[in-house]
């Protein structure tokens, strides 16, 4: 079955530190990867996507990812974390063939502190 | 204007009851989708229509029934509610229910059973 794994759970960070966010999935065939985030009391908004073409993709805010996929990974980077950063962040990943249904990872809560 | 949007926004009511969460979109998309996201904040899949059609429905008790009166509208009904079912439910919507279209997400709907 396919599934996501984010491998940290609660990340904090100064201001201006780098992020990198582990994301890795199972799933055999052609993917469609994305990242969300979750403001503190909002919804979930679209950071970036991953459908084909150059591996390495850039979001709103300054985000990038970079899909590798011998390493089944779609990890998420920023370069200088600010405070307004704060929130949950979610890998998700869609089987081409299934679909719009979209699996999860469990969340990365990331804290900046000022 | 909020593109998706869900009522009630809190929803508190006795185990046994019988409640119904709204969902309405206003970006001309043809899918729409629920999820559940439980305490540790894991987000799964639970239905999609596309064109008031059913295309997804997960392992979901069957006293979680979608209805969907045309393609703007998700209505979500909850029979006989459970302790488990306390979460918040997250309406989303596509353009299609092809996976590289990223979904829009409602404020969520956060349900407290007693």
């Amino acid at each position: 079955a396919q599934s996501v794994s984010q491998h940290n759970h609660h990340v904090i960070l100064s201001e201006a530190a780098s992020l990198e966010l582990g994301c890795n999935y199972s799933y055999g065939g052609t993917v469609n990867l994305f990242w969300y985030v979750q403001y503190p009391g909002q919804h979930l908004q679209l950071l970036l996507k991953y459908f084909s073409g150059d591996p390495l993709v850039k979001g709103i805010k300054g985000f990038e990812a970079e899909f590798i996929k011998s390493k089944f990974s779609f990890n998420l980077r920023k370069p200088s974390v600010q405070w307004s950063d704060t929130a949950e962040y979610f890998c998700a990943v869609n089987g081409g063939n299934q679909g719009g249904k979209l699996i999860f990872g469990q969340g990365t809560e990331l804290s900046v502190k000022p | 204007d909020t593109a998706v949007s869900q009522t009630p926004k809190y929803l508190v009511t006795q185990m046994g009851n019988d409640k119904s969460i709204k969902c309405e979109q206003n970006l001309g998309h043809d899918t729409m989708y629920w999820y559940k996201q439980d305490s540790k904040k894991f987000l799964k899949i639970m239905f999609s229509y596309n064109n008031k059609e059913l295309i997804i429905n997960e392992t979901v008790p069957n006293r979680f029934s979608p209805k969907s009166p045309d393609k703007a509208h998700l209505n979500l009904h909850i029979n006989s509610l459970e302790l488990g079912d306390s979460a918040v439910y997250f309406c989303a919507s596509s353009r299609s229910g092809r996976g590289q279209q990223p979904q829009h997400f409602g404020d969520g709907t956060r349900l407290s059973i007693l």
